[in-house]
């Protein structure tokens, strides 16, 4: 059964900084990796996808890895900013066609 | 992009009422859609897959007599939360799987979500 976990649970970092958030998970038979933003009481904004077969994507300040073989994908913000305070959630496709999700990274920027 | 919705987007019901909650996809045909609960601290949990013109696909410990699915078309498909109690409360996400129009096929795209109080 596929696993996600991700680390840390918690982050706050003074505005500026560079980061990089941890997604693990236990099966490598992956169709794509998806990281996903949530907002209080919003639904989930897509932020990046990753295809089995690639091993990385960038979107503006955001760029997010794969290694499959290993079960590891990280998702690094560059520069950040107060608006990125949000709860990143990082979630694999299996085969099956569905989503196995991690808890979670709640971010916190101070400005 | 391909956009998906929800409604309502909260409700709240008395205890042993049902309640529908419907997810679009509004600019693309989507013949699988996906339902998920979360509770608050928890992660995302998938409850069923809906395929339209079939049953839905259950997830273990879901019960499907509580849950009703029904995916009537390739862009409606409607979660009835049926006798509804207090620990029903939670936030329901749909998602649909791009088939043709807008969507890609390789994509699910998410509702906004409905939350749901059952007092």
């Amino acid at each position: 059964k596929q696993e996600v976990t991700q680390i840390p649970a918690a982050l706050s970092v003074p505005e500026g900084e560079n980061l990089v958030l941890n997604c693990s998970f236990t099966d490598s038979a992956i169709y794509n990796l998806q990281w996903f933003r949530q907002d209080p009481g919003k639904g989930l904004t897509s932020l990046l996808l990753i295809q089995s077969s690639q091993r990385e994507q960038t979107s503006g300040r955001l760029n997010a890895s794969l290694d499959k073989s290993s079960g590891r994908s990280t998702l690094y913000i560059a520069a950040s900013q107060p608006g990125d305070s949000a709860t990143y959630l990082c979630a694999v496709l299996t085969y099956g066609q569905n989503f196995v999700f991690g808890p979670g990274t709640r971010l916190s920027v101070l400005p | 992009g391909a956009v998906v919705s929800q409604h309502p987007s909260w409700v709240i019901c008395k205890s042993g009422t049902s309640v529908k909650i419907e997810c679009r996809s509004l600019d693309f045909q989507a013949t699988t859609m996906f339902w998920y609960r979360q509770f608050p601290k928890q992660s995302l949990m998938l409850m069923a897959t809906s395929n339209e013109g079939s049953k839905a696909t259950y997830e273990q410990g879901v019960e499907k007599d509580k849950f009703l699915i029904n995916h009537a078309s390739l862009t409606l498909s409607t979660l009835t939360v049926t006798s509804a109690h207090p620990e029903d409360s939670s936030f329901y996400i749909c998602s649909a799987l791009g088939l043709a129009g807008r969507g890609s096929p390789d994509t699910q795209y998410f509702g906004p979500g409905t939350r749901l109080t059952v007092l």
